[in-house]
């Protein structure tokens, strides 16, 4: 059984679209997130939510709004996009430990290449 | 955060040992050491955590000195399916944020 799960796994779309990328985990975690990692392999964090709270907000632009319609679910919309925007977008999740850093489980990742 | 340096690159022959060693001089005494391995194509995975000394599963091993200023990732015998990208990552105790640097691409030849 897949434990994080996203689709579409391939995105092709042209510039001023707006998409969404849909996160599943059925590993009964309860924080999610986004990450983008761009053309030169960075992978940094975009957003995460516990419990379908947001927790981490970093400097994205407007554009992208996550949307968590329970803890079990994080999808990812975007807004008018920009060729900037292509990249590969992994979604992750763990648990709520509280005590030691706790492991992400990634999803195998969605290519996003805006024309 | 602390920030971590590891080499960009390295290469090995099958069979061999391979360590990877990852500097963070300004760990704070809360933060655990993790590695998470991703191949091409894929989501990184987990590899293995630590906070002092060793530690050792059925993947790896992770060398840990006291000073906890650095930290050396062991793989045992590798194989070409070992070939991906290693990250070192320094990660407070309860925290949900994981800051990944450039890590360390390992090729393993034949």
């Amino acid at each position: 059984d897949t434990a994080v799960s996203q689709t579409p796994k391939y995105l092709v779309t042209q510039m001023g679209n707006d998409k969404s990328i849909k996160c599943e985990q059925n590993l009964g975690h309860d924080t999610m997130y986004w990450y983008k990692q761009d053309s030169k392999k960075f992978l940094k964090i975009m957003f995460s939510y516990n419990n379908k709270e947001l927790i981490i907000n970093e400097t994205v632009p407007n554009r992208f709004s996550p949307k968590s319609p329970d803890k079990a679910h994080l999808n990812l919309h975007i807004n008018s996009l920009e060729l900037g925007d292509s990249a590969v977008y992994f979604c992750a999740s763990s648990r709520q430990a509280g005590g030691r850093a706790d492991t992400q489980y990634f999803g195998p990742g969605t290519r996003l290449t805006v024309l | 955060l602390a920030k971590t340096t590891q080499p960009i690159s390295m290469d090995s022959y099958e069979g061999q040992e391979v360590n990877i060693t990852c500097s963070h001089n300004n760990i704070a005494t809360n933060d655990y050491i993790t590695w998470y391995q991703q191949f091409p194509s894929q989501g990184p995975r987990f590899i293995i955590q630590g906070y002092k000394t060793k530690v050792t599963n059925e993947v790896a091993s992770l060398f840990i000195p006291a000073d906890r200023k650095s930290s050396t990732l062991s793989l045992p015998r590798v194989s070409l399916s070992d070939t991906a990208v290693y990250y070192c990552l320094v990660v407070g105790a309860g925290s949900y944020q994981l800051t990944f640097g450039k890590g360390t691409k390992l090729s393993v030849i034949p």
